[in-house]
């Protein structure tokens, strides 16, 4: 059992198309990360939300607490989106759980 | 911009052998984490740790591994007697003092058991 499952797997889109994944977890969280993998492998930390919606740039998160479900939001997407978008939620003690992440791909 | 710093980028070794990866956090920073991405696979939480102390470790964290922080900077991943399904990318993280910030994550530590 996933205590937090992201969907799709896998996405291909062109260039300029709107993007959305979304994140499912069954954990009482503290907040939720959205973080991004790059090809080599490093991670960067995207969002990090407990409410509502955050906006930088061309990405924007949402969170429903109630539904327990989370979605990020790439507008305009780019080639240089190209990732692997993990979402990751920490119990109220500070453990972790990760999704299996998003392996995006755009497409010029 | 502060960031953290993860040595060795690489290591080697030795099936049995023992293991110690650091990090530096960055300074300002109360909450440690060490977690574990093995090849093909999830992001995998090992521990986090907070006031010179462990906070919460996972299943992974079994006797075979330890923290610490041994000077105020540096924070080590100590793995006792390598297997080979250690074999994994290991990051550090570090967050903001309120706990549940923003997560810093370092360049990961490659461990590669023969």
């Amino acid at each position: 059992k996933n205590e937090v499952e992201q969907s799709p797997q896998n996405l291909t889109a062109q260039e300029g198309e709107f993007i959305t994944i979304n994140c499912s977890y069954s954990v009482g969280i503290s907040a939720l990360h959205w973080l991004q993998q790059h090809p080599g492998g490093g991670i960067v930390s995207l969002f990090m939300l407990s409410s509502g919606k955050k906006k930088h740039g061309r990405l924007i998160a949402t969170i429903n607490i109630q539904e327990k479900h989370s979605s990020l939001h790439i507008t305009a997407s780019h080639p240089r989106d190209s990732a692997v978008y993990i979402c990751a939620a920490p119990n109220t003690g500070n453990q972790f759980y990760f999704g299996t992440g998003t392996s995006l791909t755009v497409i010029p | 911009e502060p960031e953290v710093t993860q040595t060795p980028s690489h290591q080697v070794t030795q099936m049995g052998q023992e293991v110690i990866l650091r990090c530096v956090p960055i300074s300002n920073h109360l909450y440690f984490y060490w977690y574990r991405q093995i090849l093909g696979q999830k992001v995998e939480f090992l521990v986090s740790f907070y006031n010179n102390e462990i906070s919460e470790k996972s299943e992974i964290f079994d006797d075979q591994f330890s923290v610490e922080r041994p000077d105020g900077s540096n924070f080590t991943l100590k793995i006792r007697s390598t297997k080979l399904e250690d074999s994994a990318m290991y990051f550090c993280a570090s967050s903001d003092p309120t706990g549940y910030g923003e997560l810093f994550f370092g360049e990961g530590s490659r461990l590669t058991v023969l």
